[in-house]
C-alpha cells in the first residue's frame, strides 16, 4: 500500500485558516485519497475525500496537487471543535481491501482560543 | 439514523480471560469493520465483515476472531488474553464494501487487562 506522511503536529489560533499537509509520493492512480479525523475520546469520523480534482464540503477543502503526490486539507475557519488528529489514507478503488483503512500517525491539529 | 453503538463501554478482564465485545452498525449498513487502537501501534486493522463474510483480516494472531449475524450485528471475541490488549476496540459501519465507502466509527471498548 502507497505511504502518507503528515506532520505529527500543527498549532492554530482559533478562526483563522488552516492547511493540513499529507505527501503520498508513491500514490498510484487509482489510489482515493481520504481524511479522517478523531476527536478526544472518540472515534475516528469521515472528513472528505477525493481522486484527482479539489473536493469541498460543509466540513472542509481537500487541495490535490496536479501530480498527486500530495494534498492539502483546508479547514476554512478553525474552531476549538476542530482539535483532533488528522489521518491522511490512500485507498485503492482496485483491490480487494474492501473497507480496510490503513492509519498512520497522523497530525494533532491544536487549536488556541 | 442512530449512530454505531457498541458494548460494553469499558470492561476489565484478567490474563487468560477470554472477552467478547459487540457492535451494532447503522442501520441498514452490511459492512462492520474492526479496529484496536493503541498508544504504541496507533490504529490498527482487525477484521471486516460484510453479509456475515469475513472480508479481509489484518495480521493479529488467532486468538482474535469475530463473526456477523444476519442482522449485520458483530461480535468480535479475544480468547486467552494477555496484557498487550489492552486497548480501545473500534468498530465501524458501511452501507457496502469497497475503497469509496465512508466509515461510520463507533465510541469504542476500552479494554483493560491485569
Amino acid at each position: 500500500d502507497a505511504k502518507t506522511t503528515q506532520p505529527n503536529s500543527m498549532e492554530s489560533n482559533e478562526e483563522e485558516p488552516v492547511h493540513l499537509p499529507c505527501n503520498h509520493s508513491t500514490i498510484s492512480g487509482t489510489d482515493y485519497i481520504h481524511w479522517y479525523r478523531q476527536l478526544p475520546s472518540q472515534g475516528p469520523e469521515y472528513v472528505i475525500h477525493g481522486l484527482t480534482s479539489n473536493v469541498n464540503n460543509r466540513m472542509a477543502s481537500l487541495a490535490i496537487a496536479e501530480d498527486r503526490k500530495s494534498s492539502t486539507l483546508i479547514l476554512h475557519r478553525a474552531t476549538l471543535r476542530d482539535a483532533a488528529v488528522y489521518y491522511c489514507i490512500l485507498r485503492d478503488a482496485r483491490n480487494n481491501a474492501g473497507n480496510m483503512l490503513t492509519f498512520g500517525g497522523g497530525t494533532r491539529l491544536m487549536v488556541k482560543p | 439514523k442512530a449512530g454505531v453503538t457498541q458494548t460494553p463501554r469499558y470492561l476489565i478482564k484478567t490474563r487468560g480471560q477470554q472477552v467478547t465485545l459487540s457492535c451494532s452498525p447503522i442501520s441498514g449498513h452490511r459492512s462492520v469493520s474492526w479496529y484496536q487502537q493503541t498508544p504504541g501501534q496507533g490504529l490498527q486493522f482487525l477484521f471486516e465483515y460484510f453479509s456475515e463474510t469475513q472480508r479481509n483480516k489484518g495480521n493479529f494472531p488467532g486468538r482474535f476472531s469475530g463473526r456477523q449475524f444476519s442482522n449485520s450485528r458483530s461480535e468480535m471475541n479475544v480468547s486467552t488474553l494477555e496484557l498487550g490488549d489492552s486497548a480501545l476496540y473500534l468498530c465501524a459501519s458501511s452501507p457496502a464494501s469497497g475503497s469509496y465507502n465512508e466509515q461510520f466509527f463507533g465510541p469504542g471498548t476500552r479494554l483493560t487487562v491485569l
